[in-house]
């Protein structure tokens, strides 16, 4: 019941299209659900967040999507960016119980020029 | 401001032997994190403090993992002995408490330092 699951594993998008990246929980006692960008050798770094109160929330080019009832959210790229060539984490956590994040598989993104 | 330092960046150690890794949080973050990245992998929490008690350790592997937190600042995470399993990026990340209007609380963002890739042969 703690784990997250990401979809793909891996994606090629050309420069200037849309990248989607998908996530599903299972434990609704979560509440806080960031998204976390991690360059090769780089710790991972947070892209955008996003609490259960709100559906949408967007930050210039990354908006999150988030479904309460089917408890899944999902990451959105538009016009992606050759520098937005990264490894993409979805994670999960009780926001008030000490930001623990459960964090998904990964999304390994490749933006062709 | 100074972000999350740790060393050593690259560890290479026989089965068997011991490592130990380091550290520093970002000033004045009171809740540190020790993850662990193993290769295309999401990272996986090993142990939380907040300043220098133990919040959460349910996944570290006691029989060969510790960590330390003293003086709630820096921290060690020790792993003897090693196994060849536990080849991965350690990551630290630490996380800032602030006063709102209802009393203590965290933000959400975690801070991570780059890691410490460990390989064990």
């Amino acid at each position: 019941q703690q784990q997250v699951k990401q979809s793909p594993q891996s994606l090629i998008v050309q420069k200037g299209g849309i990248s989607i990246i998908n996530c599903a929980y299972e434990n609704t006692a979560f509440d806080y659900f960031p998204w976390y960008q991690q360059f090769p050798g780089k710790g991972p770094a947070l892209l955008i967040a996003i609490r259960p109160d709100v559906s949408e929330k967007k930050e210039g080019r990354f908006t999150i999507s988030f479904n309460k009832s089917a408890k899944q959210f999902s990451l959105h790229i538009m016009d992606s960016q050759p520098g937005d060539s990264a490894t993409y984490f979805c994670a999960a956590a009780r926001y008030n119980q000490g930001g623990k994040l459960i964090f998904g598989q990964g999304t390994e993104l490749s933006v062709k020029p | 401001e100074a972000g999350v330092a740790q060393s050593p960046r690259y560890k290479i150690i026989e089965k068997r032997q011991s490592v130990a890794f380091w550290c520093n949080p970002i000033s004045g973050h009171a809740t540190l994190y020790w993850y662990q990245q193993i290769l295309g992998q999401g990272p996986k929490l090993l142990i939380q403090f907040q300043n220098n008690g133990v919040v959460d350790d349910s996944q570290l592997p006691k029989d060969r993992f510790s960590a330390e937190r003293l003086k709630g600042v820096d921290s060690t995470l020790k792993i003897q002995p090693a196994k060849l399993e536990d080849s991965a990026v350690y990551l630290c990340a630490s996380r800032p408490t602030y006063q709102g209007s209802g009393g203590t609380s965290n933000t959400g963002e975690l801070f991570f330092g780059e890691g410490s890739r460990l390989t064990v042969l």
